[in-house]
């Protein structure tokens, strides 16, 4: 079965501590990995995919097939940072339905 | 990247009736799809609404609950028949573009509604 597991609903950290967010999945194949973000009053977007290797406002995630992971991370977190994150998993094809986590809760305190 | 608007962004609908929701994107898109977001939980993909065909739903959501149109490559509906409580819930309308990756998803704002 397709999931996308994120096991924290709430993160909450201290602006400049280190920020990682969970997501594990189980997908039948080779998906493709995203996290999508939502600030506060703003669409859902697009924040970054596996396999395009960037960096995305200083976040990165690396897929971790070993362990079916895709964790979200960035090192220094700054209060503008704080917003819903949802990771994400779709097959390769370009038609393949997108399969959301349950999502986190990023706050950053100052 | 592509601007998508949804109407209404809320409603307070009474049980029983039934509700419809429009998506208008402005380009022409090759995927369109309908989320349900409940209080709490995570984005469902409830169907795929196809561009002269009908959509294709996800395992538990069903054409007679959820009546999905698309009539042409800007525009689709979904209709949330028979409302109860559990209805109560954001529904997003997304699109892929054929100049996006696969994957790459934009979004509407949503329309919230809340069943009594």
């Amino acid at each position: 079965a397709q999931r996308v597991t994120q096991p924290e609903k709430l993160l909450s950290v201290f602006k400049g501590a280190p920020v990682e967010l969970k997501c594990n999945y189980s997908y039948s194949g080779s998906p493709e990995l995203f996290w999508y973000v939502q600030y506060s009053r703003q669409r859902l977007q697009l924040l970054l995919r596996h396999i395009s290797r960037e960096s995305i406002k200083g976040f990165t995630a690396d897929l971790n097939k070993g362990e079916t992971s895709f964790h979200l991370k960035k090192p220094f977190a700054q209060e503008e940072d704080s917003a819903m994150y949802y990771c994400a998993l779709s097959g390769y094809s370009s038609a393949s339905k997108i399969i959301f986590g349950s999502g986190t809760r990023l706050s950053i305190r100052p | 990247s592509a601007v998508i608007s949804q109407k209404p962004s809320r409603d307070i609908c009474q049980r029983g009736t039934s509700l419809t929701i429009q998506c208008q994107v402005d380009s022409q898109v090759t995927m369109m799809f309908w989320y349900r977001q409940q209080p709490g939980q995570s984005l469902t993909l409830i169907a795929t609404a196809n561009q002269g065909s009908e959509a294709t739903y996800e395992s538990g959501f069903v054409i007679d609950k959820f009546p999905i149109s698309r009539p042409n490559l800007t525009f689709s509906t979904l209709t949330v028949s028979n409302m109860s409580p559990e209805d109560s819930s954001i529904y997003l309308c997304s699109v892929g573009t054929s100049g996006s990756q696969p994957g790459e998803l934009f979004f509407g704002e949503g329309s919230r509604l809340t069943v009594l």
